[in-house]
């Protein structure tokens, strides 16, 4: 079975500081990862995936994210946070030979000006 | 990526009365799906739309409680029926972009309040 788990609920950080969004994932075989963001009142937005490749994938709005295959981790980060950055985002999973996409439960990211 | 659009965006509903939520894609896409989000909770996938074959429903998702058509392949609609109070959620509708090595694209949203 496949899953994901987003550790934290909330992750609060300061304007113009290094953001972490953390995601730990259980899948069999080779997993593809996928970072979403929520803004208030809209869907889901793709932010960006790792399928295959550099372990360091980069996003949409200057957000990346790293695969750590040992530690099945797939952390989403940004160099220089933006109060613009607050939102809920999702980390997902699906197997590379099946359709069902797996969600986190969201980690809420709130940045302080 | 997919443009997708949804109707209607939010509503308000009563108790025991039924809603139809549609969404339609700028192109033609094989694999439509439908997911709730309940207030504050993450994404849960009610059932897979494929053109020309019954939805397949996830575990405690029903046919006569979800119906879904799926008529072509830009179009589907999700219909809640029979609403309670609980039915209150975001109902998201999503396409798999084959080309995008599956990713999944979604609309807006139907925001929903049963009362």
């Amino acid at each position: 079975a496949q899953s994901v788990a987003q550790p934290e609920d909330q992750v609060n950080v300061a304007e113009g500081n290094p953001l972490t969004v953390k995601c730990t994932y259980s899948v069999s075989g080779n997993p593809y990862l996928f970072w979403y963001v929520q803004y208030p009142n809209r869907g889901l937005q793709f932010l960006l995936k790792y399928i295959t490749g550099d372990n360091l994938v980069k996003g949409s709005y200057g957000f990346e994210a790293e695969f750590n295959k040992s530690q099945t981790s797939f952390h989403l980060k940004k160099p220089s946070a933006l109060v613009s950055d607050s939102a809920l985002y999702f980390c997902a999973v699906k197997k590379s030979s099946a359709s069902k996409i797996i969600f986190g439960s969201g980690t809420r990211l709130s940045i302080r000006p | 990526s997919a443009v997708i659009s949804q109707k209607p965006s939010r509503d308000i509903c009563q108790r025991g009365t039924s809603l139809t939520i549609q969404c339609q894609v700028d192109s033609q896409v094989t694999m439509m799906f439908w997911y709730r989000q309940q207030p504050g909770q993450s994404l849960t996938l009610i059932a897979t739309a494929n053109q020309g074959s019954e939805a397949t429903y996830e575990s405690g998702f029903v046919i006569d409680k979800f119906p879904i058509s799926r008529p072509n392949l830009t179009f589907s609609t999700l219909t809640v029926s029979n609403m309670s109070p609980e039915d209150s959620s975001i109902y998201l509708c999503s396409v798999e972009d084959q080309s995008r090595a599956e990713t999944q694209y979604f609309g807006p949203g139907t925001r929903l309040l049963v009362l």
